[in-house]
């Protein structure tokens, strides 16, 4: 595998489930992001990592809980979402968070919360 | 409030026609960044630019940094339906440690054969 990878591709969740996104980025970077793209939308930032700290939590719900056990690995953890939380969900990830730094996105997630 | 104004936001074109995406601020940007997505995939970086003035060339399109890195712009030369997407601009506010990246609202790109 090369770049960023996410899994699974595609979710259809109940708002009583739980449910994880997985993130993995082979670039060798040491800053991950999650992302939420909505339709009609600018891309939403949600939460940032960098060397596994968490940097960044854009007042994200507590429904979302991001783990990220190393540089190269990045989980979103959904239990009791909303219907207006189905999005694309995106990781990228950069060498560094940083002023000049090149994000790299995966393929993205599709959610759908029923 | 939107803080980077992307437009238009739809373009259906010709292959073979210019055209020209603007991406606006009031706010000052240390560095800028285009992507392009096609449907069902992320976006896919196209060039960084960070000096007020600078120019950058990928082919057929020509990506330009604001001399007060408030604006930028990506003009297509003669397109083809490969070019087809959405077109989103992104950009940094401050030097951070956070890599706060803001976006647009992006530019949907359609051109036909």
């Amino acid at each position: 595998e090369t770049g960023v990878t996410q899994t699974p591709r595609h979710l259809v969740m109940g708002m009583t489930n739980k449910k994880s996104l997985k993130c993995e980025q082979h670039l060798g970077h040491n800053a991950m992001y999650w992302y939420k793209q909505s339709a009609k939308k600018p891309l939403e930032l949600m939460f940032v990592y960098n060397f596994k700290e968490q940097t960044e939590n854009n007042s994200v719900p507590s429904r979302f809980s991001p783990e990220c056990p190393n540089s190269s690995h990045l989980f979103l953890h959904l239990h009791t979402l909303q219907p207006e939380d189905s999005a694309l969900y995106l990781c990228a990830s950069s060498h560094r968070a940083g002023h000049t730094d090149e994000q790299y996105f995966g393929p993205g997630t599709r959610l759908t919360v029923t | 409030t939107q803080l980077l104004e992307q437009s238009p936001q739809f373009l259906s074109i010709q292959e073979g026609e210019n055209l020209t995406v603007y991406c606006n601020s009031s706010s000052v940007f240390s560095s800028l960044q285009w992507y392009r997505q096609e449907p069902g995939e992320g976006p896919v970086l196209l060039v960084t630019v960070v000096t007020g003035g600078e120019v950058k060339k990928l082919k057929r399109l020509t990506f330009q940094f604001g001399d007060a890195r408030k604006d930028s712009s990506l003009h297509i030369t003669a397109a083809q339906p490969g070019d087809t997407g959405l077109y989103l601009c992104a950009g940094i506010t401050r030097p951070s440690n956070t890599g706060k990246l803001i976006f647009g609202q992006g530019t949907t790109l359609q051109v036909k054969p």
